[in-house]
Parts: structure tokens; C-alpha cells; sequence
């Protein structure tokens, strides 16, 4: 079965550092989701993207959070300046339609370590 | 932010037994439910869904039930066997209020014991 796929599986920062969390969706699926779990809480979605544009963020999506689907296969989350509360397994997903009638694919996570 | 609420954080079932998860929502809006499985260490793994137009779907041992009165739902897997031990979430989306959103419960960690 297609899946999607998440790299790095874990990445470890220093406050106040970028990263950049990289997605690779399912192929044709046409909706892209950020989502993330801190230890002990609940999934909480971040962002989803369709057409290339963001078409609904969360609360937590600041400034500080960025989408991009570079060149058509990828899909990346970057955070520029960490936060230690921005320590949490990050989940990608997609969905071949919108999520009120497709289920959505979520990748293995990446866990983020902000010290 | 609790509009999706499980409140049981655990369930603890003999194999062959029946296992009902519970889920409570409080956005009338509401009309695509899913249940997700998660394991440790990967991400939740699609289980089974409904809409809001019906109140029961089933697929194999598992079956979602839909009472939108109560804005309740239960995930009923019947017989559980010992690979069914993983979190369980419950989601939920709303037709056009949103497009891109699914709200979660906290996950109900379930284990199935020989």
C-alpha cells in the first residue's frame, strides 16, 4: 500500500534554530496536512494545503511555521526559531480529497527535540 | 479545545472478548467521523469512518456506531485479539465550515491480554 513518508525520523535542536521537517505524500493525493503531538496530549492540527496555498491553519501556525511543496513531490514544514514547547512528533498526512469525505495517510512522524 | 472527547484514557480486555471504545463530540456541525489506531513509534493508521447520514458501518471485526442525539460514537471490535493493543483515537471533520481540519480526542489506549 502507498504510504507517506517522513524524514528525518528524529531531529534535535538548539532553541532559536531552524529546521526543516520533510514530507513526501502519497502521489496522487491532492491535500497535504501538518499535524503534531506533544508527549501525553492530543493530535493537533497544524495546517492543511491544497493547490498550493494554505488553505486553513491553526492557532499554534505562527509566524514562526512555514509550508512549501518545493518541486511537486515533497512537502516540507520549517520552523524558523525554535521554541522548547515546539518539542512534539510532528505528523504529515494527505488525502486524495477533503477530509470531511477522505480518510487521511499519515506518515511514521518525526520527533523534535528543542533543548 | 475539546470539541472530540474520549474520556476512558485506558481499556483493558481479555482476547476474544469485546473491546467498546467511546467518543463524545460537541460541534454540531460534525458530519465525518474516523477512528484512527496508532502504535508507538508510527503514525495513526486509518481504521474505519462514518458519515453522518448513516448511524452503524462495519467493516470485519470492527464497527462504528453513530448516535447523533447523544453526538456520540463507539468503536466495537469484536473478537479483540492481542494485536488490537494500541492508542485509539477518535476524529471528527465538519462539511464546509472547515477545509482542511480534523479535530481528535486524547486516544484511549487499549490492551488486549491472552
Amino acid at each position: 500500500e502507498p504510504e507517506v513518508t517522513q524524514t528525518p525520523s528524529h531531529q534535535v535542536t538548539q532553541m532559536g534554530q531552524e529546521v526543516i521537517l520533510r514530507c513526501v505524500p502519497i502521489s496522487n493525493h491532492l491535500y497535504f496536512y501538518w499535524y503534531r503531538q506533544i508527549l501525553g496530549q492530543k493530535v493537533e492540527f497544524l495546517v492543511s494545503f491544497y493547490n498550493n496555498e494554505i488553505s486553513e491553519k491553526s492557532e499554534i501556525f505562527d509566524d514562526q511555521f512555514s509550508v512549501e511543496r518545493p518541486d511537486g513531490s515533497n512537502f516540507t514544514l520549517k520552523i524558523r526559531s525554535t521554541k522548547l514547547e515546539d518539542s512534539a512528533m510532528y505528523f504529515c498526512a494527505s488525502s486524495q480529497g477533503p477530509p470531511w469525505q477522505e480518510k487521511l495517510f499519515f506518515g511514521s512522524g518525526t520527533q523534535l527535540s528543542v533543548l | 479545545d475539546q470539541q472530540v472527547k474520549q474520556n476512558s484514557p485506558s481499556l483493558s480486555v481479555q482476547e476474544g472478548r469485546i473491546s467498546i471504545l467511546n467518543c463524545d463530540y460537541t460541534n454540531s456541525m460534525f458530519d465525518y467521523f474516523l477512528w484512527y489506531k496508532k502504535y508507538p513509534a508510527e503514525g495513526p493508521t486509518f481504521l474505519i469512518s462514518i458519515s453522518s447520514i448513516k448511524d452503524k458501518n462495519e467493516d470485519g471485526r470492527f464497527t462504528v456506531f453513530l448516535n447523533k442525539s447523544a453526538k456520540h460514537l463507539s468503536l466495537h471490535i469484536v473478537p479483540s485479539q492481542p494485536g488490537d493493543s494500541a492508542v485509539y483515537f477518535c476524529a471528527a471533520s465538519a462539511r464546509g465550515s472547515t477545509l482542511g481540519r480534523l479535530y481528535f480526542g486524547r486516544g484511549t489506549q487499549l490492551t488486549v491480554w491472552p
